[in-house]
């Protein structure tokens, strides 16, 4: 079963305005973590913003803030302000446990943002 | 730059052929993880090593093993390569075994089976 989605293949987005990314995740743990990473052209995937289950405010990291509704099971990421340079993959992942008492990161299929002059 | 460095960062090879990728994680960073970036098959946890020891497998194919050394560096070997084989590979490091802490990733190694 799918634990994460993402139900936007493609977005595109005016240079200065705002985006919404969806993400919603399927999950019994009480206990988890929702990760938003970008992958730009180049291929390299960087950290963007971090929200904790338990975290009682919406996380936000300058221009990226998470709007994070438990009960609806959805991780949304916006970006405020949008740039060119915000051209890019953008991936919604949760952390999941494993067997051997660890955690890996279980990705969704990823967003395509494109922003336009 | 997140630290973690892999090399090479582009691989072509035929089919049969076996290949290792490269992986040293940003320092202090106990735990590695690889994953496989497909088309098809989007961002696949492969398996994670932890101060040396396999800590979770995931979708690996039998023909790939991974093992960390003891300066913490990982080497992903991949062997009797298909066309399918063929994606960008990731290493990514954290400091512990990954309790809600990010990861860091590297810039990946792009394989070509050919």
């Amino acid at each position: 079963a799918q634990k994460i989605t993402q139900t936007q293949p493609g977005m595109f987005v005016q240079e200065k305005e705002a985006v919404t990314l969806d993400c919603t995740y399927d999950t019994s743990d009480p206990s988890y973590g929702l990760f938003w990473y970008k992958q730009p052209s180049s291929g390299e995937m960087i950290f963007l913003i971090y929200q904790g289950s338990y975290d009682q405010q919406n996380a936000t990291e300058g221009r990226y803030s998470l709007n994070f509704q438990k009960a609806r099971k959805s991780a949304n990421l916006v970006i405020s302000a949008s740039q060119l340079g915000d051209s890019a993959m953008y991936f919604c992942a949760m952390r999941e446990s494993t067997q051997g008492g660890s955690e890996k990161l279980v990705f969704g299929k990823g967003t395509k943002l494109t922003v336009n002059p | 730059d997140s630290g973690v460095t892999q090399t090479p960062k582009h691989l072509i090879t035929a089919t049969g052929q076996r290949v290792t990728l490269r992986c040293s994680p940003r320092s202090g960073d106990l735990s590695v993880y690889w994953y496989q970036q497909s088309l098809d098959q989007g961002l696949q946890f492969l398996i994670q090593y932890y101060n040396g020891e396999e800590r979770a497998k995931g979708n690996i194919l039998e023909r790939f093993s991974a093992q960390q050394f003891p300066d913490l560096h990982s080497e992903l070997n991949l062997s009797s390569l298909e066309l399918g084989d063929s994606a960008l590979y990731f290493c990514a490091s954290s400091a512990t075994r990954g309790n809600n802490e990010k990861l860091f990733f590297g810039s990946g190694t792009q394989l070509s089976v050919l």
